[in-house]
C-alpha cells in the first residue's frame, strides 16, 4: 500500500487498556496522518504530523494520543479514555501537508 | 454523538456501462480535489486529483470534473468493470485547513455482471 506499513491487522483491546497502533512508511514524506472509519462512515481525522517532533489534533482527538519521534513513525495509542474505540483505523502519508495522501492497509480495532 | 447504521449512498451500473459518482463540497475556498477508491477491509486507493484552476482531467478509464460555481466534483468510469466494486470517496483541501483533507461521505459503486 505505498509503504505505508500499519501493524497489526487486528487488535483487540481489553477494558481500561491502553493499546498502540503502528504506523511506518518508507516514502520519506514529510506528513502523517491517522483516520477513524466506522461502519458506512467516512474518515474522520484524529491527529496529523506536518514535521518531525510536531502535531496537530484533528476533528476527534479525543481518548487518542500521537508521538513523532521521527519522520519515518507515527504511533497512534487509543487511551482507555476513549470510550467507543472500535472502528478501522488509517495511517496515510503526503509528501507536503494537504497533497494526496497515501494509506496503509489499515488496523481493525475491537473491544473485549 | 456519533452516528452509526448508516447506509451510503449506492450507485448500481451494469458491467460495461459508464459510471458517474458525484461529489459536492462545502468549501468555495477549496482549490483542490481527490478521489479515493477503497475496496471492503483496505485502505482508500488514490485514483485521480484535479486542482482548482483545472474544470477536467482525464486518467485511464476516469475523468474528473469539476465546477466550482456549484461546488460540485463527479468522477466518470468508462467501461465499468466489476473490478471497480467499491466505495469512492471525494476529498477536498483548502490552504486555510493547515494541511488537513476533509472526505466525503463516500459512494458505494455496485457492478453487476
Amino acid at each position: 500500500d505505498g509503504g505505508i506499513t500499519q501493524s497489526p491487522k487486528y487488535l483487540f483491546r481489553k477494558e481500561g487498556q491502553n493499546v498502540t497502533l503502528s504506523c511506518e512508511q518508507n516514502l520519506n514524506h514529510d506528513a502523517m496522518y491517522w483516520y477513524r472509519q466506522d461502519p458506512g462512515q467516512g474518515l474522520r481525522l484524529i491527529y496529523y504530523s506536518q514535521i518531525v517532533n510536531d502535531f496537530q489534533k484533528g476533528d476527534i482527538a479525543e481518548g487518542y494520543s500521537v508521538s513523532r519521534e521521527k519522520k519515518e513513525s507515527f504511533p497512534l495509542t487509543v487511551t482507555s479514555a476513549q470510550k467507543n474505540p472500535t472502528a478501522f483505523y488509517l495511517c496515510a502519508a503526503a509528501a507536503l501537508a494537504g497533497e494526496k495522501l497515501f494509506f496503509g492497509s489499515g488496523t481493525q480495532l475491537s473491544v473485549l | 454523538g456519533e452516528s452509526v447504521g448508516l447506509h451510503l449512498p449506492t450507485l448500481s451500473v451494469q458491467e460495461g456501462d459508464n459510471s458517474i459518482i458525484n461529489c459536492a463540497y462545502s468549501n468555495s475556498a477549496s482549490d483542490y480535489f481527490i478521489w479515493y477508491k477503497q475496496e471492503s477491509g483496505k485502505g482508500p486507493q488514490f485514483i485521480i486529483d484535479i486542482r482548482s484552476n483545472m474544470d477536467k482531467r482525464q486518467g485511464q478509464r476516469v475523468t474528473v470534473l469539476l465546477n466550482k460555481t456549484v461546488k460540485h466534483l463527479s468522477l466518470q468510469i468508462a467501461a465499468t468493470q466489476p473490478g471497480d466494486s467499491a466505495v469512492y470517496f471525494c476529498a477536498e483541501n483548502t490552504d486555510n485547513q493547515g494541511g488537513k483533507l476533509i472526505f466525503g461521505q463516500g459512494t458505494e459503486l455496485s457492478v453487476k455482471p
